[in-house]
This record gives structure tokens, C-alpha cells and sequence, in this order.
């Protein structure tokens, strides 16, 4: 069965630090990587996906995250915080082959930022 | 703004009770997907349907159902209400219904059982 392990439930960085937010994941196949972010009192957010066509993936906001296949991880970084990413980031995996795109979220990470 | 409405915003009913919530999702998007987040539980898949038919099932209660109409918007039917429903019901649309798919989420329904 498929699952997603985010190490660390609350994350804290200095504004101008880097952010570094990981995720494990366990997949008999490969899998597809998502990471989305939840502002206070808003849905989520679409920040990058990961789909096998390259390992470093870019996304939004000037976050990427790498998919390391031998240590099934894909964390999540920004070289310099805003206080504007204070939120909530998870971790979601969906099966390669399946024929249903639903998503398994790992627990989340709250990032606070530190002026 | 995603595109996904969800109504209402916020809901408080009483142990019991049935409650109706609604989902449209993106102009052109044939599937939809519903999500539970609640503190113990964190955010769970509970039930996705493409073009009008039920595709993936996941951690759903028995009481609680769901339907996609012809218009492709959607309905998710929570009865006999405990304490342990209050929750952020989100709702989420994607073009297609396979792995890999974007899905773009609602700004959600916040339920309080009372």
C-alpha cells in the first residue's frame, strides 16, 4: 500500500533562510508526487507535481523539490523564505498505473517564518 | 480562486441530523474527488466520481453518500451526524480521473456537529 511520511509536523526558518520540508513516500510502483499548500481558511494549492518526465521539478512561488528514487523522497525546498510561505505544505502521492488520480496526503508540515 | 465552488462555507447542525453539501467544479473538468480533513485524521480521500459514475471509493462512511449530476456538479450526503464528523470537507476537480491528473481544490465546507 502506498503512504506518505512528512518528517517534522512544524517546521520554523528565519526570513531569507532556506526552507527544507521532507517527504518520504512508500509505493510498490512508481508513483506520481505532489506537493500542495494550504493558506489559513483557504483550500489547497497546486505548488509542483513530480511525473517521471524530469527528477528536479520546479514549481510555483520559486519552490522545487527533488524525486530521489533511492532514498523515496521528494522534499521540498526554497532557497530564501518570505514570510509570505508561512502555511500549511503537504506531501500526496497518487499510483503510476492507477485508473483513479485520488491522493494519499501525509500529515502535513507547518512552516512558520521567523522576521 | 481554483474555479471550484463549494457551498455552504460553514455548516453547524446538531448529533443526528443529515446535511447536504455541493460542489461545481472547473468549466471542463469531468472528475471530481471528495476530501475529509479533520486534526486526528488528517486530510483523507473518501470518494471520486468521472463523468457522472463512481470511479475510486477510500476511507467513506457508510453513512455517508455521494452522487455527480448530468451538469457534472457534485453532492456529498453526510447522515445521522455524529460529533466525530466535524470536519473540512473539501472538493476537488481535475480534467480526467487517472493518477497524475491536476486537481484543483475548493475553498471547502467546514462542518460542526454540535
Amino acid at each position: 500500500a502506498q503512504s506518505v511520511t512528512q518528517l517534522g509536523s512544524h517546521v520554523s526558518v528565519s526570513e531569507g533562510a532556506l526552507v527544507l520540508l521532507r517527504c518520504n513516500y512508500s509505493s510498490s510502483v512508481p508513483p506520481y508526487l505532489f506537493w500542495y499548500v494550504q493558506y489559513p481558511n483557504q483550500g489547497l494549492q497546486l505548488l509542483l507535481k513530480y511525473t517521471s518526465a524530469a527528477t528536479l521539478v520546479k514549481g510555483i512561488n520559486g519552490f522545487e523539490a527533488e524525486f530521489k528514487k533511492s532514498e523515496t523522497s521528494f522534499h521540498l525546498t526554497k532557497p530564501s523564505a518570505h514570510m509570505s510561505d508561512a502555511a500549511e505544505y503537504f506531501c500526496a502521492v497518487s499510483l503510476f498505473s492507477s485508473n483513479t488520480g485520488k491522493l494519499i496526503f501525509g500529515q502535513g508540515t507547518t512552516l512558520q517564518v521567523k522576521p | 480562486d481554483s474555479g471550484v465552488t463549494q457551498t455552504p462555507k460553514h455548516l453547524i447542525t446538531a448529533t443526528g441530523q443529515r446535511v447536504t453539501l455541493r460542489c461545481s467544479p472547473r468549466s471542463g473538468d469531468l472528475s471530481v474527488y471528495w476530501y475529509q480533513q479533520s486534526l486526528d485524521q488528517g486530510l483523507q480521500f473518501l470518494i471520486q466520481y468521472y463523468n457522472g459514475e463512481e470511479r475510486a471509493k477510500g476511507n467513506i462512511l457508510e453513512r455517508f453518500s455521494a452522487q455527480q449530476f448530468p451538469d457534472l456538479h457534485s453532492e456529498l450526503n453526510l447522515s445521522s451526524l455524529e460529533l466525530g464528523d466535524s470536519a473540512l470537507y473539501f472538493c476537488a476537480s481535475s480534467v480526467e480521473a487517472g493518477a497524475g491528473e491536476t486537481q484543483y481544490f475548493g475553498p471547502g465546507t467546514r462542518l460542526l456537529v454540535l
